[in-house]
């Protein structure tokens, strides 16, 4: 089944840039959009980004995104302490599955 | 705004015999419009996120293969709602459930943006 890879874990201080990475195949992420969810604790997920680099409307303009071949990236910018959270990467593939990254828990120091 | 709001049981038997079945209600919107599709998702304890199926116009139904022959997925437009049925439950299918809504944007018609509140479901051992 396919995979799409994120690091486990990422943290940084409050007001830094932290970066999350997101690493498919040429199946999913290669060819198709990318989607960002963010999963406070006890709390429904919750859609960052679309179309690779969209962000709905409500959604902080700290958080963007960008695609490059198979891999892709979350950028938060000026961290903050409510942005600790669970955070996955996401995109179709072309077996017609929907398949999310493994997760990437993110601390706030 | 349309909202989802989910219903079903938080604890059901492991048997072969077992059906874990969850509905999700439509409020501020229709199931049946044409431009929007729906799906499940789930979330074991510990693990990640893990989508289960989706279905589209015209009753097309995706599944993930690792669950594919024991889920069912549909649509009541009767009732403004649809459902998720998975046979034979494990404890493997401990979980928080999630319905939502796929945008169907034109050029990223997969994404979720609207998600119901979850439904743990524990499956005993």
């Amino acid at each position: 089944q396919s995979v799409v890879t994120q690091p486990p874990s990422a943290s940084g201080t409050p007001g830094q840039r932290l970066t999350i990475s997101c690493s498919g195949s040429s199946s999913n992420i290669g060819s198709n959009p990318v989607n960002w969810y963010q999963q406070l604790p006890g709390a429904a997920p919750k859609l960052l980004i679309y179309s690779n680099d969209q962000r709905p409307s409500g959604v902080a303009g700290r958080f963007s995104g960008s695609k490059s071949g198979t891999s892709a990236s979350l950028a938060i910018s000026g961290l903050q302490s409510e942005d600790e959270a669970d955070y996955y990467c996401a995109a179709w593939d072309d077996s017609l599955i929907y398949v999310f990254g493994t997760g990437t828990k993110v601390t706030v120091l | 705004q349309l909202q989802l709001q989910q219903s079903g049981p938080g604890l059901v038997r492991p048997s072969e015999s077992e059906t874990l079945s969850l509905t999700c209600s439509v409020s501020g919107g229709s199931v049946s419009r044409s431009s929007y599709f729906w799906g499940w998702i789930r979330k074991p304890p510990g693990k990640g996120l893990e989508w289960i199926a989706s279905i589209y116009d015209v009753g097309k139904v995706y599944h993930n293969p690792s669950l594919k022959t024991r889920v069912s997925i549909s649509v009541d437009t009767s009732k403004n709602q649809f459902s998720l049925n998975l046979r034979s439950v494990t404890a493997a299918d401990t979980a928080v459930y999630y319905c939502a809504r796929h945008a169907g944007y034109s050029r990223d018609p997969h994404v979720f943006d609207i998600w119901g509140q979850g439904t743990m479901v524990t499956v005993p051992s």
